[in-house]
C-alpha cells in the first residue's frame, strides 16, 4: 500500500459546481498536510497548508484534516475554469526532517 | 525576480550521454529538492539538500548525483543517461527544514532516446 493514495481522475465539473478533492494515507506520523496546485506545463504552487486536525479556510478553498480517518480534503465552492489544474496532496510527518510525500494529484476541469 | 529558475526548460539526449541540470534560487533558501514527475507516478524525490554542503538520497537516487557547493545553486547530474529517465524534473526549495512551504521552479522536461 502507498503512504498516500489520491484519486487521480480526471474530474470535471461545471462551473459554479462544489468540488471536492481527498487523500487518504496510511502513516499515523503524518501531521503536516498540504495542497498544491500544478496548471499544465507549470511547476507545482502552495495553495493550502494545515496542521494536525481540524478545517482550514482561505476565499473559495477549504481544506480538512480527519487524523482519525487518516483522510484530508480540499473543498473548492463556487469553481472556476481558472480553477482546471492537477491537485496534489503531500505530508509529511517530522518537521526536522521536512521531506513531503506526495499523492499522485487529481486532474480537474472545470467547464464554463 | 525572485524565485527559482531551471535550466534548460527541455532537452532530449542520447542514451549514455551526461547531462547536468541546473537549478538555481536566489531567496537565500537553505533546503533544496530534486524531483522528477511522472504520469501515473506523481512526485518523487530524487536528492535532496538541507543545507550548504550536505546532500540525502530520496525515494529515486540511482543513476543521479547532486552537488552544493553554495546556497543558490543545486545542480542534477545523470552520469550516463537511460530512456527511464525520461521524465519533467523539477527544483524545489524553502527556507530552512522547519519551514513548510516548498517553492518550485518551473521544470525540465527531458527526453531521453
Amino acid at each position: 500500500q502507498k503512504e498516500v493514495e489520491q484519486d487521480p481522475g480526471p474530474l470535471s465539473v461545471p462551473e459554479g459546481a462544489i468540488v471536492s478533492l481527498n487523500c487518504t494515507y496510511s502513516n499515523s506520523a503524518f501531521q503536516y498536510f498540504m495542497w498544491y496546485r500544478q496548471y499544465s506545463r507549470k511547476g507545482p504552487e502552495l495553495l493550502m497548508y494545515t496542521y494536525s486536525s481540524g478545517n482550514k479556510e482561505d476565499g473559495r478553498f477549504t481544506a480538512q484534516v480527519d487524523k482519525s480517518s487518516k483522510y484530508i480534503s480540499l473543498f473548492i465552492r463556487d469553481s472556476q475554469p481558472s480553477d482546471s489544474a492537477t491537485y496534489l496532496c503531500a505530508m509529511s510527518a517530522v518537521r526536522s526532517q521536512g521531506n513531503l510525500i506526495f499523492g499522485k494529484g487529481t486532474k480537474l476541469s472545470v467547464k464554463p | 525576480i525572485a524565485g527559482i529558475t531551471q535550466a534548460p526548460t527541455s532537452q532530449i539526449l542520447a542514451a549514455g550521454r551526461r547531462m547536468t541540470l541546473r537549478c538555481t534560487q536566489d531567496m537565500r533558501h537553505n533546503a533544496m529538492y530534486w524531483y522528477r514527475q511522472d504520469l501515473g507516478l506523481g512526485l518523487r524525490l530524487i536528492h535532496y539538500s538541507n543545507t550548504a554542503g550536505t546532500t540525502g538520497k530520496g525515494e529515486v537516487p540511482d543513476g543521479y548525483s547532486v552537488s552544493r557547493a553554495n546556497t543558490d545553486d543545486f545542480p542534477l547530474t545523470l552520469a550516463s543517461a537511460v530512456p527511464s529517465q525520461t521524465s519533467v524534473y523539477f527544483c524545489a526549495s524553502k527556507r530552512d527544514i522547519l519551514t513548510d512551504t516548498q517553492y518550485f521552479g518551473p521544470g525540465t522536461r527531458l527526453t531521453v532516446l
